[in-house]
């Protein structure tokens, strides 16, 4: 089975612009979890979706956001960034319950 | 929210050696995971204990949980290069893991 995919690897944006990320899961999974990873703060939960309802959300503001379609592809839009938004952007997917298999997730610079 | 804090935070050891890290939580849980990270790449799954399991083992690794205490360990024996990675503990109360801030592991051939 093909893994996670997530796209762009790598991104750079300017303060204020808004910016979307992609996640196409392993096939079958239904779950699809987004992860922010910075040096300082760690890995923080962003939303889960499953069957395209927001199932979880973190405590990110509500620039954050994210929708997941049919086909369980998610995706992840960041409005109006800022510099304290550079980071690892990781999507998860799973099984009902199962543990997570993460992308490579993508690389976004704020500027 | 709850969230794994894993101890020691950085580890350096000779090639087959063993490396333990340590993992505390806060509240209870359904079950807690270890993954492994390698630079700049996602999480990869290493293994899940339930809340009602003390030991678990896969290969070279070895898992303790002891809810007690809240606390759980990794062990890796007779490590290699290729362990060489962040090591994440993560903590699943129902809804979300909560992921601990990560153990550096340098394995030295």
């Amino acid at each position: 089975k093909a893994g996670v995919t997530q796209t762009p690897r790598y991104l750079i944006k300017t303060r204020g612009q808004q910016v979307t990320l992609s996640c196409s899961p392993i096939s079958g999974h239904r779950s699809v979890s987004w992860y922010q990873q910075t040096p300082g703060q760690g890995l923080q939960f962003l939303f889960e979706y499953f069957s395209e309802t927001q199932r979880n959300k973190g405590n990110f503001p509500g620039r954050f956001s994210g929708r997941q379609f049919s086909n369980s592809r998610s995706e992840m839009n960041v409005s109006t960034l800022e510099l304290g938004d550079s980071a690892l952007y990781l999507c998860a997917s799973s099984l009902e319950a199962g543990p997570l298999h993460f992308g490579n997730g993508t690389r976004l610079t704020v500027t | 929210s709850q969230q794994g804090e894993e101890d020691p935070q950085a580890l350096s050891i000779q090639e087959g050696e063993n490396a333990t890290m340590n993992c505390s939580y806060k509240t209870s849980i359904n079950n807690l995971q270890w993954y492994r990270q390698n630079s700049g790449r996602g999480l990869v799954h290493l293994i899940l204990i339930r809340s009602n399991e003390r030991e678990k083992h896969s290969g070279r690794l070895r898992v303790t949980l002891d809810t007690s205490k809240k606390s759980s360990s990794l062990l890796i024996t007779a490590s290699r290069a290729a362990d060489t990675a962040s090591y994440f503990c993560a903590t699943d109360a129902g809804g979300r893991l909560a992921f601990g801030k990560g153990n550096q592991v340098v394995v030295i051939p």
